[in-house]
Order: structure tokens, then sequence, then C-alpha cells
């Protein structure tokens, strides 16, 4: 089993619609990321969040500890945010180290 | 803005070579990381650098060796090139602790024939 697991693994939405991707982990962790991979390869930081919620624009990015869950909202969802979005959690506080998700591809229709 | 630039974004190489990918940062950052990315396995890490000639073995070491000479440079070496090394390869900086993010190259694909 996954240390972090996605959900759901592909995701095809028509633009306007409002998008859920959704990560659980099974480890006591530090902090949690959320990331995006656009086609060819980079990757960049949307959020680092240890508790509550963030926003930034059309995303928002909230964190349950208790339950081990995070959820990353895009609302009025653009075809240009078609990406993978990759979950990272940190695990304790004693490494700098990520563990991985397998990503969620989410592809978004005009 | 933090820049980690890898030396190549697509890389064609047969069986036997020895292979060196570069990554430079110019932030000043003490961590440095290896990853590789497969369809449906998501980014393994291969080895991890906290400061300069320091390094750490990731999940995924076997067939690769690292070199940290210089603390904005990580060189990831495959010592004698396999098809299954055939990959992405991601690099990625960050400050030390749990407040900082990591910070990712644009990504080198690795062919081996």
């Amino acid at each position: 089993k996954n240390e972090v697991e996605q959900s759901p693994q592909n995701l095809t939405a028509q633009e306007g619609e409002f998008i859920t991707i959704n990560c659980s982990y099974s480890v006591g962790i530090s902090a949690l990321h959320w990331l995006q991979q656009h086609p060819g390869g980079g990757i960049v930081s949307l959020f680092m969040l240890s508790s509550g919620k963030k926003k930034h624009g059309r995303l928002i990015a909230t964190i349950n500890i208790q339950e081990k869950h995070s959820s990353l909202h895009i609302t009025a969802s653009h075809p240009r945010d078609s990406a993978v979005y990759i979950c990272a959690v940190r695990e304790g506080i004693g490494t700098d180290k990520l563990i991985f998700g397998t990503g969620t591809r989410l592809q978004v229709f005009p | 803005d933090v820049k980690v630039t890898q030396s190549s974004r697509y890389l064609v190489k047969r069986t036997g070579e020895k292979v060196f990918l570069e990554c430079v940062q110019d932030m000043d950052h003490e961590n440095m990381f290896w990853y590789r990315q497969d369809p449906g396995l998501g980014l393994r890490l291969i080895y991890f650098s906290y400061d300069v000639k320091m390094k750490e073995k990731g999940d995924i070491p076997e067939g690769y060796s690292v070199s940290r000479e210089k603390k904005e440079r990580f060189s990831l070496i495959l010592e004698s090139a396999s098809t299954n090394q055939t990959s992405m390869y991601l690099c990625a900086s960050s400050r030390r602790g749990v407040l900082y993010e990591q910070y990712f190259g644009p990504g080198t694909r690795l062919t081996v024939t």
C-alpha cells in the first residue's frame, strides 16, 4: 500500500466546473505539499500546508490532520489548468525528504 | 526567483555508457535531490544531499551514484547505463527545514538504447 494515495487518477472536466482532487496519507507528517506538473516536465509548488486551509487565486487547499486527508479544489476551471497535480508529504520533522503520490491527471475542455 | 537548471532536456545513450546528469541551483540551498519519474509510479528519490560532499541514499539508489563538490551543483552518474534506466530525471533543491518547499528543474528525459 502506498503511503500517499491520490484520487482520482484521471479527471476530465468542462471549462467552468469545480474540481476536487483528494490525497490520503498513512504516516505522521509535518507538512503536505501540492505540486503542479504541466506537459514537458516542469514541476511547480502550489501550496505547502500543515493545518487548515490556503487559497491562491482559484486554487484552494485544505488539510485535516486527524483524518490524514487533504483536498485541492479548483474553482471555475479553465483549459490552462490541465496538468498533473501531485500530493507530497514530509514525514515527521526529522527529514527534508518528501513522499509523493502518483498524481492526478486533469484535463479541462473548452 | 529560484532557478534550478539541468544540463540537458533530452539525452540518448547506449547501454553500458557512463552518463552524467548535472543540476545547478542559484539560491544557496543546502539540500539537493535527484528523482526519477515513471508512469504510474510517481517521483521516486534516488539520492539526497544535505551539504557539500554529504549524501544519503534514497529509495532507488542501485545503479546510480552522485557527487556534490560545490554547494550549487549536484551530479547524478549512471556508471553503466541500462535500458531500465530510461526515464525522466528531475533535480530539486530546498533550504533545510520543515518550512521550506522544493524547487524543481525542468527535467531530463533519458533514453537508453
